[in-house]
């Protein structure tokens, strides 16, 4: 069973770029959510997909958009990049059966540095 | 609105001693906590979960306690390990929508 995956790790932008970043989800897994950890602070919500939708948002601006593939695979769009955007992003995968559709499980992330 | 927040930021203990991690919640409303461990430059990993209608529940040299009067959490580590350092993430979840973490309190084990 393979864990969450991001790519890429480490990148850097300038302000005003665009950036996507991409995740594959936990073998099973149907339900794929972004999170966005500034440096010292704790996770907070972007959205969450289900099969394909978007079915949760929490208080981000609309250039943060986001995909989910047919195989749960998904990405995360920046555009217009900030200074502020500069943060860990956080892909996290579940199921929807036992456990699984309760526990989160986090990829490493990927880290990104706006100049 | 949501939020959960954390009473002390960091946390240093001594090894082989217990660690106990705390969290205020503000939604009376949420109905699952999870604690996460994050490791330098790893994603946030599981460490024990609790439902509302429960106050305790144990797993290897961790427990959780949940509080509802007070709207409180704790993560007890025992025989804390060099192993244990990291910052801990506590999380609730508001009937199915997605979780709010706190801040986090790093963990310390000093030798």
């Amino acid at each position: 069973e393979t864990g969450v995956t991001q790519s890429p790790t480490h990148l850097i932008k300038t302000r005003g770029q665009q950036v996507t970043l991409r995740c594959s989800s936990q073998s099973g897994h149907n339900t794929v959510s972004w999170y966005q950890q500034a440096l010292g602070q704790g996770p907070q919500f972007i959205f969450q997909y289900y099969r394909e939708e978007e079915n949760g948002r929490g208080n981000f601006p609309p250039r943060f958009s986001g995909l989910q593939f047919p195989n749960y695979s998904s990405e995360l769009n920046v555009n217009a990049l900030e200074l502020d955007d500069s943060a860990l992003y956080l892909c996290a995968s579940k199921g929807d059966r036992g456990s699984g559709a309760n526990v989160l499980t986090f990829g490493a992330g990927s880290r990104l540095t706006v100049l | 609105g949501e939020s959960v927040g954390l009473h002390l930021p960091t946390l240093s203990v001594q090894e082989g001693d217990n660690s106990i991690i705390n969290c205020a919640y503000s939604n009376s409303a949420s109905d699952y906590f999870i604690w996460y461990k994050q490791e330098s430059g790893k994603g946030p990993q599981f460490i024990i979960d609790i439902r509302s209608n429960m106050d305790k529940r144990q797993g290897q040299r961790v427990t959780v306690l949940l509080n509802k009067t007070v709207k409180h959490l704790s993560l007890q580590i025992a025989a804390t390990q060099p192993g244990d350092s990291a910052v801990y993430f506590c999380a609730e979840r508001n009937y199915g929508q997605n979780f709010v973490f706190g801040p986090g309190t790093r963990l310390s084990v000093l030798p």
